[in-house]
């Protein structure tokens, strides 16, 4: 089975730019999670999809924002770029939602290897 | 939101036995616990969840006392290979992975 793949895999962009990067979950997740890396913050959720709907979303501005599509892929936009956006994105698939579970377990979320933004 | 405090880093030898500790004080009632593992440059990867006393895969054991305040992941015999970030994580109330600092296990030979 294949596994999550992200695209573009590395991003130079300069400040004041928007960017795009893209997700393709395994064949059948229908949850995408999206999560940004850096050495001063560690991993930080962004948001999570789940049929084409924003179930959670982080603590980021409105700069920051996604979709899915019905097909469960999925595309996260930042807008004017700042420095501090340089960073790791990354993207994660899982079978569901965890709220869907009626209680908290976490599903288990399979990772891509991310994207390399630098904002320069 | 059940906050976890794991060490910083841990050293250890190829072979021997390597058990992480993750204290998560307030963790509510239905959170299960999972363990991810991130080696440099690339996203985490899942390792173990649990919920309550012992589970064990091919690739750790997770050990959870009774009162599930805190849980241990133990890697046996481990390899150089083994040489990463490995973060605990316990179910936040809005259903999001909450990932803190992590600890470094660095293998040597």
């Amino acid at each position: 089975k294949a596994g999550v793949t992200q695209t573009p895999r590395y991003l130079i962009k300069t400040r004041g730019q928007q960017v795009t990067l893209s997700c393709s979950p395994i064949s059948g997740h229908r949850s995408v999670s999206w999560y940004q890396q850096t050495p001063g913050q560690g991993l930080q959720f962004l948001f999570e999809y789940f049929s084409e709907t924003q179930r959670n979303k982080g603590n980021f501005p409105g700069r920051f924002s996604g979709r899915q599509f019905s097909n469960s892929r999925s595309e996260m936009n930042v807008s004017t770029l700042e420095l501090g956006d340089s960073a790791l994105y990354l993207c994660a698939s899982s079978l569901g939602w965890g709220g869907l579970a009626g209680g908290r377990s976490s599903y288990e979320q399979y990772f891509g290897p991310g994207t390399r933004l630098t904002v320069t | 939101l059940a906050k976890t405090t794991q060490p910083i880093s841990m050293d250890s030898y190829e072979g021997q036995e390597v058990n992480i500790t993750c204290s998560h004080n307030n963790i509510a009632t239905n959170d299960y616990i999972t363990w991810y593992q991130q080696f440099p440059s690339q996203g985490p990867r899942f390792i173990i969840q649990g919920y309550k006393t012992k589970v064990t895969n091919e690739v750790a054991s997770l050990f959870i006392p009774a009162d599930r305040k805190s849980s241990t992941l133990s890697l046996p015999r481990v390899s150089l290979s083994d040489t990463a970030v490995y973060y605990c994580l316990v179910g936040d109330s809005d259903y999001k992975l909450s990932f803190g600092a992590g600890t470094t296990v660095t293998v040597r030979a």
